[in-house]
């Protein structure tokens, strides 16, 4: 299973509103990672989960809090969105010290902040 | 910090030869690597590349020149379905698997 799977799909969510966005791995990796990614633009790391720690927070305002219950799960829980909070959500996982680093992405979660 | 260039956008036809080039600039180097995404899915990893030289994955290959902040990948025998974006990545942590992606270089292939 070289899957990673992500829940929902798509979400509309008005900026009051608490969401979680889910993900979940099971090829055994011990990183995982959240990426942003706007259309027609690159991913841009958000988060880094390495064996269930927190080791890099790119800065991500606090309305994003992200967290791993175990090394197989990863959440990401939102409150208090802005409208250009709107874009591809995109998890990803990879061994921590791979040998040739390859990231497996799961398919996303297009959220649109009303 | 980090930062990446790559052409916006590349066009060539069934068969071809394409090369797309990546110059970066990082605070510390953690290796090259190379994603494909197309319209709709999610970034796929091609290629990696931690020291000077050639790696090669069938059809595509990928360089890298540590001393000039320099690679490209080559995508030969280039077919329709290869119509995507191309993102070089640098590694953010040691580990080299937390990434920083240039701006993308859209290819499309014509027959």
């Amino acid at each position: 299973d070289t899957e990673v799977t992500q829940t929902p799909k798509h979400l509309v969510m008005g900026m009051t509103n608490k969401k979680s966005l889910k993900c979940e791995q099971h090829m055994g990796h011990r990183a995982m990672y959240w990426y942003k990614q706007k259309a027609k633009k690159p991913p841009e790391l958000m988060f880094v989960y390495s064996y269930e720690k927190l080791s890099i927070n790119e800065s991500v305002p606090s309305r994003f809090s992200p967290e791993c219950p175990n090394s197989s799960l990863l959440n990401l829980h939102l409150h208090a969105l802005q409208p250009e909070d709107s874009a591809l959500y995109l998890c990803a996982s990879s061994q921590p010290r791979a040998i040739n680093t390859e990231a497996f992405f799961g398919q996303g979660t297009r959220l649109t902040v009303v | 910090g980090q930062s990446l260039e790559q052409p916006s956008e590349v066009t060539a036809v069934e068969g071809a030869i394409v090369q797309i080039n990546c110059t970066y600039q990082t605070s510390g180097f953690y290796g090259l690597s190379w994603y494909q995404q197309h319209d709709g899915g999610a970034p796929t990893f091609l290629s990696y590349n931690a020291l000077d030289g050639l790696e090669e994955t069938g059809r595509f290959s990928s360089f890298l020149s540590r001393s000039d902040s320099y690679g490209y990948l080559l995508l030969q025998e280039l077919q329709m379905k290869d119509s995507a974006s191309y993102f070089c990545a640098v590694g953010a942590n040691q580990a080299g698997t937390a990434l920083i992606f240039g701006k993308g270089t859209t290819l499309s292939v014509s027959s």
